[in-house]
């Protein structure tokens, strides 16, 4: 138990377009989703926390209107890049939470999405 | 100074070696602590996961948390190349927000 997926998994787009990355739990209903970027060889750096049904919580030096993030269902959250630059191409990680019985009370994380932007 | 502090290495040992894995942290409000990890270009993968001080053993990982001391450790028996990763110590007080180390890149060697 306790997958999550992203979608897509890694994504090359021109400079000034926009990229919407999709992450779902597959087995379970995440009540709160959490996305991370990862630059390499660095640690995770948190970027927001959404919970289903309201708006995301932004973490400080994120911009809200550049990373807009979506939490329509207790299995689906989304985070588009807007307008991406080449200095926003990171890897991408969402990871989702769960307080049910049987699963720690702790997050688990997607695959990831490797974005580039040229 | 960093609210947790790891050794980003690269450790490198030779199979069958017993690796320790170390953090140390300043904030004494945390309560729950886990070590993650990662292969390369992939999500992290949940190891352990502690609440409050002691021990913890699952197969050939064993987590120590020593809040006296604010350290908490990651022991890994007989290593294995299958082990090489990179492993990211975590830990947040009761609400959600969860704070990560650096991340120790190791290398076991066959």
């Amino acid at each position: 138990g306790a997958v999550v997926s992203q979608h897509p998994s890694r994504v090359i787009c021109k400079s000034g377009t926009s990229v919407k990355i999709e992450c779902r739990s597959l087995d379970f209903q995440a009540t709160t989703m959490f996305w991370y970027r990862q630059f390499p060889k660095q640690s995770l750096m948190l970027m927001a926390t959404s919970n289903e049904g309201s708006k995301a919580t932004y973490e400080q030096g994120v911009e809200k209107d550049k990373f807009l993030i979506n939490h329509a269902s207790l299995t689906l959250s989304t985070l588009t890049v807007t307008s991406a630059h080449p200095e926003d191409s990171s890897f991408y990680i969402c990871s989702a939470h769960s307080p049910l019985a049987g699963f720690t009370d702790t997050q688990y994380f997607g695959p990831g999405t490797r974005l580039t932007v040229l | 100074q960093k609210e947790v502090e790891q050794d980003p290495g690269p450790l490198s040992v030779p199979e069958g070696a017993i690796v320790s894995l170390n953090c140390t942290y300043s904030n004494s409000a945390f309560q729950y602590f886990m070590w993650y990890r990662q292969y390369s270009r992939k999500g992290p993968e949940l190891l352990m996961y502690t609440y409050s001080s002691g021990n913890k053993e699952d197969g050939r990982f064993t987590a120590q948390v020593d809040k006296s001391s604010k350290y908490i450790s990651l022991f890994i028996r007989d290593s294995q190349p299958s082990d090489s990763a990179t492993y990211l110590c975590a830990m947040r007080t009761g609400g959600f927000k969860t704070i990560f180390g650096a991340g120790t890149r190791l290398f076991v060697k066959a």
